[in-house]
């Protein structure tokens, strides 16, 4: 299994560009996360979907950040307009439904993403 | 709401000694305790899990004992190797989710 791939792995834009960012989940696995990782604030969970749909978005900083999971193989993190403080590693991650792996999170390798 | 609470790093020990990154935790139930691992450049991996009260979960030499009376689930290793270093996290289940503490960087000097 190739594991939870994201794209791209670094994004640098202008601040006020909108910002697209990607992940393919593990095939089979019915659970998506959206994770935020900054020195200031650890790592925050901005949204999470249950059979791509989202369940709780309260960590989505404000309306310039969207998330769509249109398929159980897909989802995007978009952001528009980007600004400054946007700027972190966003992870996404997965996990499947049986007992045994509901609890078990399985990471992307993250998008660095700079806005300047 | 629910939290883990971790001790601050870095976190700097030579190659074979002992370490210990402290958790604890604040749940209104019993939450099952996760520790994960970020290696660099990676995204966070399991390392090893609790379920319920005196449960110990290990792995790879690494082993946390989830204590209810003092609300803690300490991660210890006994000989650390310059491969262990790594930022580790604590966390727990709330609500479907898991919520994560700061995180801990461990390095290991040869």
């Amino acid at each position: 299994d190739a594991g939870v791939i994201q794209s791209p792995r670094h994004e640098v834009t202008e601040m006020g560009q909108e910002v697209t960012l990607r992940c393919k989940p593990i095939s089979g696995h019915n659970s998506l996360f959206w994770y935020r990782q900054t020195m200031m604030r650890g790592l925050e969970l901005l949204i999470y979907f249950n059979n791509n749909v989202p369940i709780d978005d309260s960590g989505m900083p404000e309306d310039r950040f969207s998330a769509k999971m249109p398929n159980a193989s897909f989802s995007t993190l978009k952001i528009q307009p980007s600004e400054p403080r946007d700027s972190a590693v966003y992870f996404c991650a997965s996990s499947g439904q049986g007992e045994a792996t509901n609890e078990k999170l399985f990471f992307g390798s993250g998008t660095q993403l700079s806005v300047l | 709401g629910d939290s883990v609470t971790q001790m601050e790093g870095p976190v700097t020990l030579s190659e074979e000694a002992f370490l210990t990154i402290n958790c604890t935790y604040t749940a209104t139930g019993y939450p099952s305790l996760f520790w994960y691992v970020q290696y660099p450049g990676e995204g966070l991996q399991l390392l090893l899990k609790a379920t319920k009260a005196d449960d110990k979960g290990s792995n790879k030499g690494f082993e946390a004992t989830y204590r209810k009376e003092t609300t803690s689930f300490h991660l210890e290793k006994g000989s650390v190797q310059v491969s262990d270093s790594a930022v580790y996290f604590c966390a727990l289940k709330s609500w479907g989710k898991l919520q994560f503490g700061a995180g801990t960087q461990v390095v290991v000097t040869p």
